[in-house]
Order: structure tokens, then sequence, then C-alpha cells
């Protein structure tokens, strides 16, 4: 059966500092990766995503990047945070089953604090 | 205009109960929908995904008006474990996954 691993779970980052979230799929190859953010009580932002190895979208203009390395690895990374990027960081996998498309299944997620 | 509408809530009904939500979405080359459940603090999970001839799953039912572009989710009979957050999810093409807000619902006894 597929897994995803995410982690670190929590996370506290002083402003300036630099970022790595890492996040594995077991089970499955060539999966589509994503990252999202949700920040307190909003929903879930797309970021990134990926559908194969060294081929990264992004969807919103940011202080992060992401890499696709191995084809069941995505990394999600700053070099500087800020206190906006203060949130719960979601990384999540999927594969196209047909045209309906296919259910993302998520990690558990890292929350991350910049202070 | 966000690509993913829903009304926040939250929703506060009594067990029993039943409640709708509904969501619109903006993009026509839409192809795939889904509800989506988070519990507090949670990772969201697929509650169902969204046909057009419309779905059910026990309790809960889901239909799809492209026309008008929006999708709904029906719960009938609201259990307390039903309290949670409901995510209206869009893919457009094959990878985009849009997720909306999110509509946040309490069942009281």
């Amino acid at each position: 059966s597929q897994t995803i691993h995410q982690w670190p779970a929590t996370l506290v980052q002083p402003v300036g500092s630099p970022l790595s979230l890492e996040c594995t799929v077991e089970g499955t190859s060539n999966p589509n990766l994503y990252w999202y953010r949700q920040a307190a009580g909003r929903g879930l932002q797309l970021l990134f995503y990926s559908v194969g190895i060294g081929q990264i979208s992004s969807e919103v203009p940011q202080n992060l990047s992401a890499s696709r390395p191995q084809d069941r690895q995505f990394i999600l990374s700053s070099k500087k945070l800020l206190l906006s990027d203060s949130g719960f960081y979601l990384c999540a996998w999927s594969v196209l089953f047909d045209r309906r498309g296919a259910e993302a299944f998520f990690g558990q997620g890292t929350r991350l604090t910049v202070v | 205009r966000k690509e993913v509408e829903q009304d926040p809530g939250p929703f506060n009904v009594p067990e029993g109960a039943t409640v709708a939500f509904n969501c619109t979405y903006s993009n026509s080359a839409s192809q795939s929908f889904f509800w989506y459940r988070q519990d507090c603090r949670k990772e969201p999970k697929l509650l169902m995904s969204v046909y057009s001839s419309g779905n059910e799953d026990g309790r809960f039912t889901a239909q799809l008006n492209r026309a008008s572009q929006y999708i709904s989710l029906l719960i009938r009979d609201s259990k307390l474990s039903d309290s949670a957050t409901y995510l209206c999810v869009v893919r457009v093409g094959g990878f985009k996954t849009i997720f909306g807000a999110g509509t946040r619902l309490f069942v009281k006894a």
C-alpha cells in the first residue's frame, strides 16, 4: 500500500533562518506531488506541484522553493524565513487514474512557527 | 475572484439535522471534483468524489452542476462525529488541485 511521510511534525524557527521540509512517498511510482500551506483558520493554498523529477510548477510568488531530486521525494525550502511563512504545510500525492483524476493523499503536515 | 469559493460558516446544527454546503468554482475547464474532510489540526482526507450524475455514500450526497459551476454536499441525520471542516476541491487539468477555504460544521447534542 502507498504511504506518505512528512517531517518534522512541528518546527519553530527564527526569522531569517533557512528551512527544509521533506516529503517521501512509498508504494507508488511517478506520483504527482504537491506542497500546500494552510494559514490559521484558512483553506489550503497550493504552493508547488510536480509531475516528475526536476519538474516544479510554482503557483504563487513567495519566499519558498521546491525541488524533486528523486521520483518519490519532494522538498520545500527557504533561504531566509519570514514571519509570514508561519503555517501548516502539507505534502500530498496523487496518481491520475482516469479522466476524472484521483484523490490526493496528504502527509500529516508540518506546523511551522517563525518567531 | 477566488478559484473555489465556499461559505466559511460555521454551521451549528443539532444531531439528526440535515445540512447542505455549496461551493462555486470559476474555471469552466475544471475536470474533477471532490469533497474532503479536515478535523482540527489534522490533514485533509477524502470524503467523496463528485460525479456529474450525482452520487451518494450513506448519509452523504454530492451533486455537481456544471452549467452553474457549483458543487454541493448534503449530510443527512447529522452525527456528533460529523463536526469538522469540509473542503471543496476542484482539479483543473490533470494536476492542479485547488482547495476551497472550507466550511466549518459543528453538530451539537
